[in-house]
């Protein structure tokens, strides 16, 4: 098993531009969650999914933060426009949905905005 | 809600001395309790999980944890730490229908000196 996947590793942008992130998760898990980690704030839930559908999203940060799950095997989180404050370590995360809520994350995406 | 405490956040030790991290939560029904371990630059990993059974879990890397219901606790030990044991270690707790969110806790990190 691949594990879960996101591209791309590192990513270096200018402020105000758009910025996507990708998660393909692990196959046969139905369950999908973005964090986001800083050294200030720690590890924050952004969002997750369930089927495809979004749960909660109460952890997005503000309306320039969008995340799509069009099927079961893709997801992206998209920042734009970016800002220098949004450089983080971004997660994605994926379970089953077994009522027992165990995770298995990615590699993270790290991203810097000048 | 669900809370998760895990104090000390910062721990400073020697090679060959045991390691007791705290970790408490505040859900009060029937819960699954995790601690993930996130070496620097990687990305979170399952150390060990209990769902059930001997509150006594062993995981990987020599680490153990004990579930003890009455305090609201799963601290995570290990005998004799190594170098190699320097990371982040997370506590997490998910309550069964609660469509597989976690609730991490803070995070310890933990420095092993040589």
């Amino acid at each position: 098993d691949a594990g879960v996947i996101q591209s791309p590793r590192h990513e270096v942008t200018e402020m105000g531009q758009e910025v996507t992130l990708r998660c393909k998760p692990i196959s046969g898990h139905n369950s999908l969650f973005w964090y986001r980690q800083t050294m200030m704030r720690g590890l924050e839930l952004l969002i997750y999914f369930n089927n495809n559908v979004p749960i909660d999203d109460s952890g997005m940060p503000e309306d320039r933060f969008s995340a799509k799950m069009p099927n079961a095997s893709f997801s992206t989180l998209k920042i734009q426009p970016s800002e220098p404050r949004d450089s983080a370590v971004y997660f994605c995360a994926s379970s089953l949905q077994d009522g027992r809520g165990e995770q298995f994350f990615g590699p993270g995406t790290r991203l810097t905005v000048l | 809600a669900q809370s998760v405490s895990q104090h000390n956040h910062h721990v400073i030790l020697s090679e060959a001395a045991s390691l007791e991290l705290g970790c408490n939560y505040s859900y009060g029904g029937t819960v699954n309790l995790f601690w993930y371990v996130q070496y620097p630059g990687q990305h979170l990993q399952l150390l060990l999980k209990y769902f059930s059974g001997d509150p006594l879990v062993k995981g990987i890397k020599g680490f153990e944890a004990e579930f003890i219901k009455s305090k609201f606790s799963f601290n995570l030990r290990k005998p004799s730490v190594q170098w190699s044991d320097t990371a982040e270690y997370f506590c997490a707790v998910n309550a069964p229908g609660g469509n597989n969110r976690l609730a991490f806790g803070k995070g310890n990190q933990v420095v092993v000196i040589p």
